[in-house]
């Protein structure tokens, strides 16, 4: 069964950085794209980006551009996401969630249970 | 950036009836790249459509995608108080793949 697990929620200062683990299990990894999703308080739903596990190729939304690292490790199945230079308005819950189609972006189908970044000084 | 519109913002229905949610886009999407998503409080969203008209594994049948091109609507039919959420939907036709403002669905 396809499971995703993110890691805790974490307490920033502003203009500091965050990374956050979304361990997947129960397919294969290197087959599906991962996207990254966020929703601040009150918001609606946010793309950052997504990753292809396979070879890291990443494509990042201009917004978090210069901010937004994507990463993935194959030996564990898990893919990272580091924010940088972290403002209030990043606090939000953040999702890692796995594509619906294999190798094709169409839609993020298995979502992780989300972690809440809070960004305060 | 493609921008989504959806349309009404809130629905506010008795059960048994059918909501019919919009979702309008800024530059044509193709039918491929068109997904639909329940969001409840406290949950993680959940996919119900992609390419505009494929319900994903385990959706019921009670929820329906049509559309193409600029134009696209999610149908809820049968409503029961358990599909009280907000609906999204998103194009994956090009980068960044972007979300609508969402419609709040309200069971009376």
């Amino acid at each position: 069964q396809v499971h995703l697990v993110q890691s805790g929620a974490e307490v920033k200062k502003p203009g500091a950085s965050v990374r956050l683990s979304c361990q997947t299990f129960g397919y294969s990894f290197s087959d599906y794209y991962i996207h990254w999703v966020r929703q601040a308080p009150g918001q609606g739903l946010e793309w950052m980006g997504i990753i292809n596990p396979r070879g890291d190729a990443t494509t990042y939304a201009q917004k978090f551009q210069g901010r937004v690292t994507m990463t993935s490790d194959t030996s564990t199945s898990t893919v990272y996401m580091e924010l940088s230079s972290l403002r209030g308005d990043d606090t939000a819950i953040y999702h890692c969630a796995r594509d619906v189609r294999q190798k094709l972006v169409r839609g993020a189908e298995s979502w992780g249970q989300g972690t809440l970044v809070i960004v305060s000084s | 950036d493609i921008v989504l519109t959806q349309s009404p913002g809130t629905l506010s229905l008795s059960p048994g009836e059918t909501a019919t949610l919009s979702c309008r886009t800024s530059q044509r999407v193709s039918n491929g790249y068109l997904a639909w998503y329940q969001h409840r409080p406290g949950l993680a969203p959940r996919l119900l459509i992609y390419g505009a008209s494929s319900r994903a594994s385990g959706i019921p049948d009670k929820f329906s995608g049509s559309g193409s091109d600029t134009d696209f609507t999610l149908i809820i039919s049968r409503l029961e108080p358990g599909d009280s959420a907000t609906y999204y939907c998103q194009q994956c036709y090009s980068s960044p793949l972007t979300f609508g403002g969402g419609t709040k669905v309200e069971i009376k």
